[in-house]
């Protein structure tokens, strides 16, 4: 039982190219989330989606895209990469409101 | 938008002591959560708590739900060299929305 995969673990971009972080999930869940962390910031939600077919924004939006796939797999999508958004890149799953949210191992990504 | 304090930012402490941390908000939360990041890979979920006054353990760990449910705070006992990492609380607002907010982290170092 994997859990929270995330693809790939380590990227390293320069400024202006796109990228798309994979994520999918194995445990039925319903909720799915993308979340960034910088030092000294904590976790920050980038995007999430309450069920199959929709996505709502987070606290920190701008940059990014996010698809839902299907029930399993939820993508990131950097258009536009910027130095701003180097960081760590966790998904995240539940299986439903007010269930705690089970984390991938996440991609650690650098923008040049 | 919400946020939540948590103190101390970091510890430095000897095996075998007790650590103890916590997390403030000005919000009323429904849902507390505790998790655990260790260096490279995800948080990974410790304890949840549902109701206020709530006094949960999970080995020699042990969190409680403050009774004005804008707080809580966790313990380790006896602590050992493989506590070390980083300490996360998180909290569910009222409105029961799928969006957590986490505090910035509690930083551990046990030395041997």
């Amino acid at each position: 039982n994997a859990g929270v995969t995330q693809t790939p673990k380590f990227q390293v971009l320069k400024t202006g190219q796109s990228m798309t972080l994979q994520c999918a999930q194995d445990m039925n869940h319903n909720s799915m989330y993308w979340y960034r962390q910088d030092p000294g910031m904590g976790l920050r939600l980038i995007y999430y989606s309450a069920s199959e077919g929709t996505t709502d924004k987070g606290e920190v939006p701008n940059g990014y895209n996010v698809s839902r796939l299907n029930k399993r797999e939820f993508s990131l999508r950097l258009e536009s990469a910027a130095p701003s958004q180097t960081s760590v890149y966790f998904c995240a799953s539940s299986y439903r409101v007010v269930q705690p949210q089970h984390f991938g191992d996440g991609t650690r990504l650098s923008i040049l | 938008g919400q946020q939540l304090n948590q103190s101390p930012q970091s510890m430095f402490i000897q095996e075998g002591e007790d650590v103890s941390m916590n997390c403030t908000s000005s919000s009323i939360f429904n849902t507390w959560l505790w998790y655990k990041q260790e260096p490279g890979e995800g948080p990974v979920l410790l304890i949840a708590l549902y109701k206020a006054g709530e006094l949960t353990s999970n080995g020699r760990l042990t969190a409680q739900f403050g009774i004005t449910r804008k707080d809580s705070f966790l313990n380790i006992s006896a602590s050992i060299p493989s506590d070390v990492g980083i300490y996360f609380c998180a909290g569910q607002n009222e409105g029961g929305s799928e969006k957590l907010v986490f505090g910035k982290g509690t930083k551990l170092t046990v030395n041997p």
